[in-house]
């Protein structure tokens, strides 16, 4: 039972805008959505997280739905150095850790 | 520098021949997590640990220990290895900042077994 869903692949070109969807429909009311890419098979590294409201740091934009069951990160001009995998997960903030579920994530090919 | 290592970097071995990937963190941070990537799977859990001597089970447990000794160590244990635990593996080791996961990977450890 799938806590995200994302597209297993998308395409975009060089210098445009890259809009990764993704889907938690059972997200609750404390749970985060996180995004992390993986470069090749380097570790995956932080890009942004959001709880309610749109996010935006120097990487990328976090909006988020009105409802919290889809979120989509965008890259605003795609270089090929974006080109990875791209995982959206969720978590209870607070201060315990559990298990961590982070899915098939979403294969983007940035392209000239 | 703040950074998580996972030592060998690269592994090929033999069916049955017990290994250990070692994952040492120097945040202090109290959780760690073995993950395991596979094509078309993504990252799958292995195992986490809460804190020293708290280990628990992640969603593919299954050929795999760890223990949590010390905080700063993880070991991913594989007594009997398997051809399908062929695999790219990754520590992570996190901290809760102000309710939010921050999470830091370990460069990888590449397996495979024949």
């Amino acid at each position: 039972d799938a806590k995200t869903t994302q597209p297993t692949s998308m395409d975009c070109a060089e210098g445009r805008a890259a809009n990764l969807p993704c889907n938690h429909s059972t997200i609750s009311g404390n749970e985060y959505v996180y995004w992390y890419r993986q470069i090749h098979s380097q570790g995956p590294q932080y890009i942004i997280h959001g709880l309610k409201n749109n996010e935006t740091n120097e990487m990328a934009s976090l909006i988020i739905t009105e409802d919290r069951k889809s979120s989509t990160l965008i890259l605003p001009h795609a270089t090929l150095r974006d080109t990875a995998v791209y995982y959206c997960f969720r978590d209870a903030g607070g201060t315990s850790y559990g298990k961590l579920t982070f899915g098939q994530g979403t294969i983007l090919t940035v392209h000239p | 520098e703040a950074q998580v290592t996972q030592n060998p970097r690269y592994l090929i071995t033999v069916t049955g021949k017990k290994l250990t990937v070692t994952c040492s963190q120097n945040m202090n941070h109290e959780y760690m997590s073995w993950y395991r990537q596979d094509p078309g799977l993504g990252l799958r859990q292995i195992y986490y640990s809460m804190n020293v001597e708290v280990t628990d089970k992640g969603d593919v447990p299954e050929g795999y220990k760890v223990s949590r000794k010390e905080k700063r160590n993880f070991p991913l244990i594989l007594e009997s290895p398997s051809p399908n635990q062929t695999s790219l593996y990754f520590c992570a080791s996190s901290l809760r900042r102000g309710g939010v996961l921050e999470q830091y990977f370990g460069p990888g450890t590449r397996l495979t077994v024949t």
